[in-house]
């Protein structure tokens, strides 16, 4: 199956600073890769995803790059505000007709004001 | 804005007892998800359904754990006996699939949070 790794763990920046959270994954048949926000108590949110006919997508202050051929990809949150820390969780769509995400074990950002 | 509904929020239980989870997915959501988090750690699938078939349930411990989407609504997560180990949030979430149609996100509920002593 699917295995996909997330680093780092833990990640602090100053505010306005940049963020970036790396993933890789092992399914080179995976396809679709989306980002998902937790923050304390709260469920996971989807804040961004992209597809593989696709090496980059951009909302605004996030961003997300994929290179297929190395398997990984990674967000990029520029300008950061204090109400962007949480974790959070990138993803991998495997399991070829079967919509299923494998999840990485999580990012937790803090933005220090 | 439709939400994954789920219930109870939070359930202590001591080990050996039976604890049962309920959701209830986005209407017209026809894949529903069971996920365990344990704390500090990203979302693992123990079951998928679409509409009321199990699509997979090969991540959930089968001796002690069972799922059910009778009606292809709702599903209920059910956990008999209980175990220290099982001490986690159990997400559900749901997505909208036409066919072979691919929409993209997940949506989650709030999460049950059991705590098993």
């Amino acid at each position: 199956g699917e295995n996909v790794e997330q680093h780092p763990s833990t990640l602090s920046v100053q505010e306005g600073d940049s963020a970036v959270i790396k993933c890789t994954y092992s399914d080179s048949a995976s396809n679709y890769f989306p980002w998902y926000k937790q923050e304390l108590g709260k469920r996971p949110q989807l804040i961004i995803d992209i597809r593989s006919n696709v090496g980059e997508k951009k909302d605004q202050r996030i961003a997300v790059t994929l290179n297929k051929t190395a398997k990984h990809f990674s967000l990029h949150i520029t300008e950061t505000q204090p109400e962007d820390s949480a974790v959070y969780f990138c993803a991998a769509k495997s399991g070829a007709g079967s919509y299923q995400l494998t999840f990485g074990k999580g990012t937790k950002l803090s933005v220090i004001p | 804005e439709a939400e994954v509904a789920q219930s109870p929020r939070y359930k202590i239980t001591e080990k050996s007892q039976a604890v049962a989870f309920w959701c209830d997915p986005i209407s017209g959501h026809a894949t529903l998800y069971w996920y365990r988090q344990i704390l500090g750690q990203g979302p693992e699938l123990l079951v998928q359904f679409q509409d009321e078939s199990v699509v997979d349930d090969s991540q959930l411990p089968k001796d002690r754990f069972s799922a059910e989407r009778l009606k292809g609504v709702d599903s209920t997560l059910k956990i008999q006996p209980a175990e220290l180990g099982d001490s986690a949030m159990y997400l559900c979430a749901s997505s909208f699939r036409r066919g072979q149609e691919l929409t993209g996100e997940l949506f989650f509920g709030e999460g049950s949070r059991l705590t098993v002593l």
